[in-house]
């Protein structure tokens, strides 16, 4: 079955500290990737998104992501995190096989003053 | 204009209550979709609407109903409610097809007594 892993469900980490946080999906066909953010209490944000060409794809707030085909991985990274990077991340993938949003279980990150 | 509005932001209602959800767009976006969200999960997809027309109920329980009036609004219609229905319910719009991008809006919470 069509899935999208999310590897941490919980990173804390210390502000400056790198993140990287892992997604990996289950399909074979043509995909568009994304990574939404949603901090406490607030909406959904689109942090990035991958269609097609360059595999490393920037974002908003410093974010990036690198698109990975043979490991079915789409991992975000960010090199010096701040306290108000705290947050629910969730990877969110597009499929051609029914053009429906499947997504990650979400990743809780909390980062330390 | 890229917003997604959604109305009203909070809603409190009984089990017996009747209320309605509203989402507008006026991107010309002709894929609407409703989700429910509980806290720290992802959203889940209910209804996906494509050129007006209902094109997935992923198993949703009838006191949900969805309506789509025209190419730019979508409702959902609320009856006879339970408890565990209380939670974030968001609409989304995307053009149809790949490489194309879900825009959410800001969710109704919807707390049921």
């Amino acid at each position: 079955a069509q899935s999208v892993s999310q590897h941490n469900h919980h990173v804390i980490l210390s502000e400056a500290a790198s993140l990287e946080l892992g997604c990996n999906y289950s399909y074979g066909g043509t995909v568009n990737l994304f990574w939404y953010v949603q901090y406490p209490g607030q909406h959904l944000q689109l942090l990035l998104k991958y269609f097609s060409g360059d595999p490393l794809v920037k974002g908003i707030k410093g974010f990036e992501a690198e698109f990975i085909k043979s490991k079915f991985s789409f991992n975000l990274r960010k090199p010096s995190v701040q306290w108000s990077d705290t947050a629910e991340y969730f990877c969110a993938v597009l499929m051609d096989s029914n053009y429906q949003l499947i997504w990650g279980a979400g990743t809780k990150l909390i980062i330390k003053p | 204009d890229t917003e997604v509005t959604q109305t009203p932001k909070h809603l409190v209602m009984g089990m017996t209550n009747k209320k309605s959800l509203k989402c507008e767009q006026h991107m010309g976006h002709r894929a609407m979709y409703w989700y429910k969200q509980k806290a720290k999960k992802p959203p889940e997809l209910m209804f996906v609407y494509s050129y007006e027309k209902l094109s997935i109920n992923e198993s949703v329980p009838s006191r949900f109903s969805p309506e789509c009036p025209n190419s730019s609004l979508l409702n959902l219609h609320l009856h006879a409610l339970q408890p565990e229905d209380s939670a974030l319910y968001l609409c989304a719009s995307s053009p149809t097809g790949m490489n194309t991008e879900a825009f959410f809006g800001q969710g109704t919470r919807l707390t049921v007594v």
